[in-house]
């Protein structure tokens, strides 16, 4: 069966550290999406990428990067981890733009001292 | 740009009761979808239903139908006849179907059914 996978679930890392999480889907989407989650705010999008080489800013891109080198995976790096980090990130896809359900992985929470 | 406004943090309901979540949106694109998500406490986002603005009838899918208001731009979530596994959290989301196509979710309603 297709699925969304993410990898670390659970990842503890110290400020100033530079940390990837995995994204993998075998959905074969054109579509992917990097959110944040915590507590009031709802799940807010960090990039997005329409397929190979294509990434875009969501609202709170700011100290996060992504790059897409194939269909199956949008790894998502914080370049310089910050306290305010600290929050539960989703990976999401979808099959086009003009698709009316994503698919989210089952999150990764991330921790940072 | 586009908001989702969801103003009840909680909310509770008294099994096999109907309850309806509210969901307000803002949106500039002509055309856009509607979504309800439901995230039980073990964490994973569970897609639930789809309204599109130019659909004329009501989504509905089992026990949850939108009930959207075009003119008062709301699209509201009904259960019916409640389960204690309905207690999660419930977010409504929204995508233009131009530009740049992206998600905006609210900021969700923790809903517990009681026995």
């Amino acid at each position: 069966d297709a699925e969304i996978t993410q990898s670390p679930r659970h990842k503890i890392t110290e400020t100033g550290r530079q940390v990837t999480l995995a994204c993998h889907q075998t959905w074969n989407h054109n579509n992917m999406f990097w959110y944040r989650q915590d507590l009031g705010h709802g799940l807010r999008l960090i990039h997005y990428s329409y397929g190979v080489q294509d990434t875009n800013k969501g609202e709170v891109s700011d100290g996060y990067s992504v790059s897409r080198s194939n269909t199956e995976d949008l790894p998502l790096t914080l370049e310089s981890a910050a306290s305010s980090q600290t929050s539960v990130y989703f990976c999401a896809s979808s099959e086009g733009q003009e698709a009316h359900e994503q698919y989210f992985g089952p999150g990764t929470r991330l921790t940072v001292t | 740009a586009q908001k989702i406004t969801q103003t009840q943090p909680g909310m509770f309901v008294q099994e096999k009761e109907a309850v309806t979540l509210d969901c307000t949106y803002d949106t500039s694109d002509q055309s856009y979808g509607l979504f309800w998500y439901k995230q039980p406490s073990s964490g994973e986002m569970i897609f639930l239903i789809y309204q599109g603005s130019y659909d004329e009838q009501n989504a509905t899918e089992g026990r949850y139908s939108l009930n959207f208001q075009k003119a008062r731009k709301s699209a509201n979530l009904v259960i019916s006849a409640s389960q204690l596994g309905d207690s999660a959290m419930y977010f409504c989301a929204s995508k233009g179907h131009s530009g740049t196509y992206k998600y905006i979710f609210g900021t969700g309603t923790r809903l517990k059914v009681l026995a």
